[in-house]
């Protein structure tokens, strides 16, 4: 299995421009979530989907993030206009079945730059 | 809403040395508790779980846990470390309220050797 597949794995960018994220999920999990981490902050969830459905966004910092999954095996995290703050890494992560008691499985994250 | 408190922000200690985080968590009901770790510019990797059943759990490269319900607590040990055990490390929990991870803020370790 080639595991969670994020890309790209470093974008920098400059502020105000759009910036996409993207992640392919191990085949057959039907939960993915996005993460972000920071040294200020740590790893934080910002939104995560069930069966390709958003089900809880809260985590999202504003109007600007907005997050897509078209299919099972495909999502994006998209930031528009993208801010200095913005700079983190993003992780994606899959699992199956009842994510209460089912680990992650973490793809290698992207590392945002926004200048 | 649950949250996860690690309270060593920095570890550094030498090879051989005995390691023990903490780590401590708020949630009156039932939950699943996670040790991951990041080595340097790698991803997330599951280092043990908890579930049920017996509360020292062992997990991968000689880390074990023990769940005590009555602290919220499950702190992560390994008796004696090495320099490739420099990392940063992650508590999580998920309670039955939510298919929500969360994590704590994270332990950075430095085994020196």
């Amino acid at each position: 299995d080639a595991g969670v597949i994020q890309s790209p794995r470093h974008e920098v960018t400059e502020m105000g421009q759009e910036v996409t994220l993207r992640c392919k999920p191990i085949s057959g999990h039907d939960y993915l979530f996005w993460y972000r981490q920071t040294m200020m902050r740590g790893l934080e969830l910002l939104i995560y989907f069930n069966n390709n459905v958003p089900i809880d966004d809260s985590g999202m910092p504003e109007d600007r993030f907005s997050a897509k999954m078209p299919n099972a095996s495909f999502s994006t995290l998209k930031i528009q206009p993208s801010e200095p703050r913005d700079s983190a890494v993003y992780f994606c992560a899959s699992t199956t079945g009842n994510s209460y008691n089912s680990p992650l499985h973490f793809g290698n994250g992207t590392r945002l730059t926004v200048t | 809403a649950q949250s996860v408190s690690q309270h060593n922000h920095h570890v550094i200690l030498s090879e051989a040395a005995s390691l023990e985080l903490g780590c401590n968590y708020s949630y009156g009901g039932t939950v699943n508790l996670f040790w991951y770790v990041q080595y340097p510019g790698q991803h997330l990797q599951l280092l043990l779980k908890y579930f049920s059943g017996d509360p020292l759990v062992k997990g991968i490269k000689g880390f074990e846990a023990e769940f005590i319900k009555s602290k919220f607590s499950f702190n992560l040990r390994k008796p004696s470390v090495q320099w490739s055990d420099t990392a940063e490390y992650f508590c999580a929990v998920t309670t039955t309220a939510g298919n929500k991870l969360t994590f704590g803020g994270g332990t950075r370790v430095l085994v020196k050797p």
